[in-house]
């Protein structure tokens, strides 16, 4: 298996604009994980989704994220409109309901300026 | 939210010493990971725990869960400089069949200096 696939791998974008990130989760996995990485705040959960259906978006920053999960083999954050303290690398992640461990992808580092 | 407190934030060391790495939280985990993540990449897990008390190694990596279930440790013996990384403990608190859920430390940066 070829681990968790996300795309892109670096993002540039100016302020103001739409940045969709994608993630394609482990085959199998049933649970699907979106985080921010920023050195201020560490490593931050945004959304969870189980059997594709979101359980907690408590850690969405604003109204201005969004995440989606069509099927089992693909997921988006979209954040429209960017700015520039949204920059951070985002990852995504996961896992088999009822594991104790995530499977991570390499992210996706953003910078809106 | 959970919260878990890693110390130190960082740490440099010579190749050869020893270390630990404290993970923290006023809260019960029902389980507590141990991740190493490396510049451009995502975190791997390196171990689970799950009873109060238990301790697990990894080579030169021993693992140490809280009695309590609310802390834990990282132990390194004789670090070598493949070590260097960032290192995160995560708390699962949310284990139920609905699915996981994962909060993470705030990570300590380990520099191993050959």
């Amino acid at each position: 298996d070829a681990g968790v696939i996300q795309s892109p791998r670096h993002e540039v974008t100016e302020m103001g604009q739409e940045v969709t990130l994608r993630c394609k989760p482990i085959s199998g996995h049933n649970s699907l994980f979106w985080y921010r990485q920023t050195m201020m705040r560490g490593l931050e959960l945004l959304i969870y989704f189980n059997n594709n259906v979101p359980i907690d978006d408590s850690g969405m920053p604003e109204d201005r994220f969004s995440a989606k999960m069509p099927n089992a083999s693909f997921s988006t954050l979209k954040i429209q409109p960017s700015e520039p303290r949204d920059s951070a690398v985002y990852f995504c992640a996961s896992s088999l309901i009822g594991s104790a461990e995530a499977f991570f992808g390499q992210g996706t580092r953003l910078t809106v300026v | 939210t959970q919260l878990l407190e890693q110390s130190p934030q960082f740490l440099s060391i010579q190749e050869g010493e020893n270390l630990t790495v404290y993970c923290n939280s006023s809260s019960v985990f029902s389980s507590l990971q141990w991740y190493r993540q490396e510049p451009g990449e995502g975190p791997v897990l390196l171990v689970t725990v799950v009873t109060g008390g238990e301790v697990k190694k990894l080579k030169r990596l021993t693992f140490q869960f809280g009695d309590a279930r609310k802390d834990s440790s990282l132990h390194i013996t004789a670090a070598q400089p493949g070590d260097t990384g960032l290192y995160l403990c995560a708390g699962g608190p949310n284990f139920t069949n609905t699915g996981n859920q994962f909060y993470f430390g705030t990570g300590t940066s380990l520099t191993v200096i050959p």
